[in-house]
């Protein structure tokens, strides 16, 4: 069945090092996300990608960088330059040519730094 | 930015109850949706009511929009233990390909038998 996996669902890094976390759609979803979750500040939009090889920096883009080379897949990396990269971060897509903007999100991956 | 801004915080309720959250935003907006997040999981899409409609049903879920206040509010009837999650409210301002949602800070419901 459909969906949206996110891997993995916890994962630990150290100061300096950067991480990649995985997200993949079986959807046929043009149009994927990454969002930031901190308590109590609801979803924070850090990019965005309409079609494949092409993507946007949402509202909090800086110490993050994602690439797009196949429909299915959006990975972030969380680099070293994101200052407080502790986070429950999800993925989303949404349908092409829907009219509504109905996000699908995947389960999350909670970082934490050491 | 956030867009959306949600009253109560948090809400405790006993079992058969309803259960009211109220939404406010900023800007104009194409539609408002409401999504339903389980403590450390991913969100789950709920209802969506359009810029034109002021008023949606969907099961026990009842949601109206007012547009010239800028506020939303999500009623859910004869609450039950497995609806305590958070709830929140995220605004559409275009869409298209792409459509970029901004989230509400959320209502961390709690229903308690």
């Amino acid at each position: 069945d459909g969906g949206i996996t996110q891997s993995p669902k916890y994962l630990f890094r150290k100061e300096g090092q950067n991480v990649t976390l995985s997200c993949e759609q079986n959807l046929n979803h043009d149009a994927m996300y990454w969002y930031r979750q901190d308590p109590g500040q609801g979803l924070r939009l850090i990019y965005y990608s309409q079609i494949v090889n092409d993507f946007q920096k949402g509202d909090i883009a800086e110490g993050y960088s994602v690439s797009r080379e196949k429909k299915e897949s959006f990975p972030l990396t969380v680099t070293s330059a994101q200052k407080n990269p502790t986070a429950f971060y999800l993925c989303a897509s949404s349908p092409t040519g829907g009219d509504t903007g109905e996000l699908f999100f995947g389960e999350g991956s909670r970082l934490t730094v050491l | 930015s956030q867009q959306g801004e949600e009253d109560p915080q948090a809400l405790s309720i006993q079992e058969g109850e309803n259960a009211t959250m109220n939404c406010s935003y900023k800007t104009s907006i194409n539609n408002l949706q409401w999504y339903r997040q389980n403590s450390g999981r991913g969100l789950v899409h709920l209802i969506l009511i359009r810029s034109n409609e002021r008023e949606k049903h969907s099961g026990r879920l009842r949601v109206t929009l007012d547009t010239s206040k800028k506020s939303s509010s999500l009623l859910i009837t004869a609450s039950r233990a497995a609806d305590t999650a958070s709830y929140f409210c995220a605004t559409v301002t275009n869409t298209g390909t792409a459509s970029k949602l901004t989230f509400g800070t959320g209502t961390r419901l709690q229903v308690t038998l």
